[in-house]
This record gives C-alpha cells, structure tokens and sequence, in this order.
C-alpha cells in the first residue's frame, strides 16, 4: 500500500441497507476526515478524527458514523442509506490536525442509494 | 456563515496564461489551499499561502491578500492536461478545511 486507498470503488446500494466504506493510509498520519462530493458543492466533511481513539462530527454527520479503532483505518458506517446520501465519498489524511498540514486523498467511492 | 467563493467555469486556450480567483470569509485563518481535481479522480494538493504574496511553484503561482479575503491561483503555459477543477480551501479557526465548490477549466486548443 501507498497512501491511501479506500474500498469499494463504487457501490449501488438499496434504501434502507448498511454499508461500510473502508479507507487505510499507510503514511502514519494522526489525522483522517471523510468527506462527501456532490455536483455543484464544495467538498464537505462529514467526520474526523484527529487521533486514534478520537472521532467529531463535521458540517454534515447525520446517518454516518465512524470509528479509529487504530492509526491506520478510519470506516465510514451508513446505518441505513437514503438515496440523499448518493455521491462521491473521499477519505483524506494529514500529519496533524492542529497545524496546516497537507491534507492527503484517496481515490474516493461512488455510492449510489436507489 | 463561513463562504468561499470562485468562479464555477472558465475557458482558455493552449499556451496562454489564466487567473482563477477565489474570495473567502471563514472563522478565524489559518491558511489558504489550492487543489487540482481531474474528472473522476480525488484532489492533489498544488499549493498553500499563509502569508501576504505570491508563492511561486514552476508554471502555478498562488496568491494571498488575507486583508482582502482574497487568493488567486495563476496558471502559465497551459497544456491541455491542465484541463481540471481547481479548489480553493481556507483553514479556518477550528483547523478544518472549508471548500469552495470548484472551477471547471477548460483549455481550448
């Protein structure tokens, strides 16, 4: 591994299932966020976690959850999917979180929730 | 609120040079970031500025007014595979990225 990876590539999902999408870095960053990419918006973040053993919520959190059982993995849990939640998943990493480190990204998941 | 704004498409051709500008309003500024986003693929990091100036990086300059609320990404020489979407970025008081929505660049031959 090299970076960042994340898994699946894309998914198409029913309403109402659970998914989990999977990001690894290998770099021993402290800090992974997850953000979600719709057409027209701005990336968004939807949680961090600025250490492992430490979570937040960001600007769009409702229906994700996530955990950072250890440095290298950070899951992103949809507990039931709705097709609002339809888009581009990307998962980034940085050194640290309370300076202005360069946030790293994987190649991103495309979800689509029919 | 916190907003970043950039212009949504811009038009240029081969060879030629291009600004692409971006205005910011953000709690608190811990620096500016400007990223290239090919279609389909995730965003690379181009360049930072966290003081007043121009930083320069081969054909990709960036620069800074933080009086202004104010950043612009200068592009020189384009090649066609500069055709991309570039993002502007303000680390805010809370050290968490606010993104604008992007500008489509699109390079005419």
């Amino acid at each position: 591994i090299a970076g960042i990876t994340q898994a699946p590539t894309s998914q198409i999902l029913a309403a109402g299932r659970r998914m989990t999408l999977r990001c690894t870095q290998d770099m021993r960053h402290n800090a992974m966020y997850w953000y979600r990419q719709d057409l027209g918006l701005g990336l968004r973040l939807i949680h961090y976690s600025n250490t492992a053993g430490t979570t937040g919520k960001g600007e769009v959190p409702d229906g994700y959850s996530v955990s950072r059982a250890n440095t290298d993995d950070f899951p992103l849990t949809l507990a039931s999917a709705v097709p609002s939640q339809t888009s581009v998943y990307f998962c980034a990493s940085s050194y640290a979180a309370d300076s202005t480190d360069t946030q790293y990204f994987g190649p991103g998941t495309r979800l689509t929730v029919l | 609120g916190q907003n970043i704004d950039q212009p949504t498409e811009m038009t240029a051709t081969e060879g030629a040079i291009v600004q692409i500008n971006c205005t910011y309003q953000t709690s608190g500024f811990n620096g500016l970031f400007w990223y290239q986003q090919h279609a389909g693929e995730a965003p690379t990091f181009l360049s930072y500025n966290v003081l007043d100036g121009l930083e320069e990086k081969g054909r990709f300059s960036s620069f800074l007014s933080r009086s202004k609320g104010y950043s612009y990404l200068l592009l020189k020489e384009l090649q066609m595979k500069d055709s991309a979407s570039y993002l502007c970025a303000v680390k805010d008081s809370n050290y968490q990225l606010i993104w604008g929505a992007g500008t489509k660049l699109i390079i005419k031959p």
